[in-house]
């Protein structure tokens, strides 16, 4: 059982350059979701998805995308990176409300130059 | 403008001795709160909960206390052992997200 897994775990890119990061979970969790964690600001929410085929905006949504077309993946895509983009990024999932417990990937940490 | 603030970015303490991580909030209407664990190089893991209709709440040697007049709930860690050293997060559900404390490093010297 991996529970949640993150790929890449490391990338570094250079600024206007893209990326997708996946991210898959085998607990049958309904909710999905992409932080952010930069230095002294906590995890942040970018987008979320609450099902198969649905995502909604986070906290901190722009410059990039996200897509859930299988219920076990959810990918967030940066189209143009920019150095701001520079953070370490989690994606973890639920079973139900926001309250539940939510299980974390190991994260991804990504450079923009 | 933070709902949920962890005023100590750090935190050491002696192995055998109490912790105590501190965890304010804004909203008098947050009812659920959650603390978070994080290793290096892991993601975050659920430590222990507390609804707003406690005041207590008890797990092994971790224990959340809520304080909903003074906004502000303590995660006490009792004995703290070198293996409790990481970042400890508080979050609250709010709106439709789950909004973290900036966290607070916890070093436990042997």
């Amino acid at each position: 059982n991996a529970g949640v897994t993150q790929t890449p775990k490391f990338r570094v890119l250079k600024t206007g350059q893209s990326m997708t990061l996946l991210c898959a979970q085998d607990m049958n969790h309904e909710y999905m979701y992409w932080y952010r964690q930069d230095p002294g600001m906590g995890l942040r929410l970018i987008h979320y998805s609450v099902g198969e085929g649905t995502t909604a905006k986070g906290e901190v949504p722009d410059g990039y995308n996200v897509s859930r077309l299988k219920k076990q993946n959810f990918l967030l895509g940066l189209e143009s990176a920019a150095p701001s983009q520079t953070s370490v990024y989690f994606c973890a999932s639920a079973s139900g409300s926001w309250a539940d417990t939510q299980y974390f990937g190991p994260g991804t940490r990504l450079t923009v130059l | 403008d933070q709902q949920v603030k962890q005023n100590s970015p750090s935190l050491s303490v002696q192995e055998g001795r109490i912790s105590i991580l501190n965890c304010d909030y804004t909203n008098s209407m947050f009812d659920y709160f959650l603390w978070y664990k994080k290793y290096p190089a892991e993601g975050p893991t659920f430590l222990i909960s507390i609804s707003s209709i406690k005041d207590k709440n008890e797990d092994g040697r971790f224990t959340v206390f809520l304080n909903k007049s003074a906004k502000h709930l303590s995660l006490h860690i009792v004995p703290s052992q070198p293996g409790d050293s990481a970042v400890y997060f508080c979050a609250v559900p709010a709106g439709n997200m789950l909004t973290f404390g900036g966290g607070t490093r916890l070093m436990v010297k042997p």
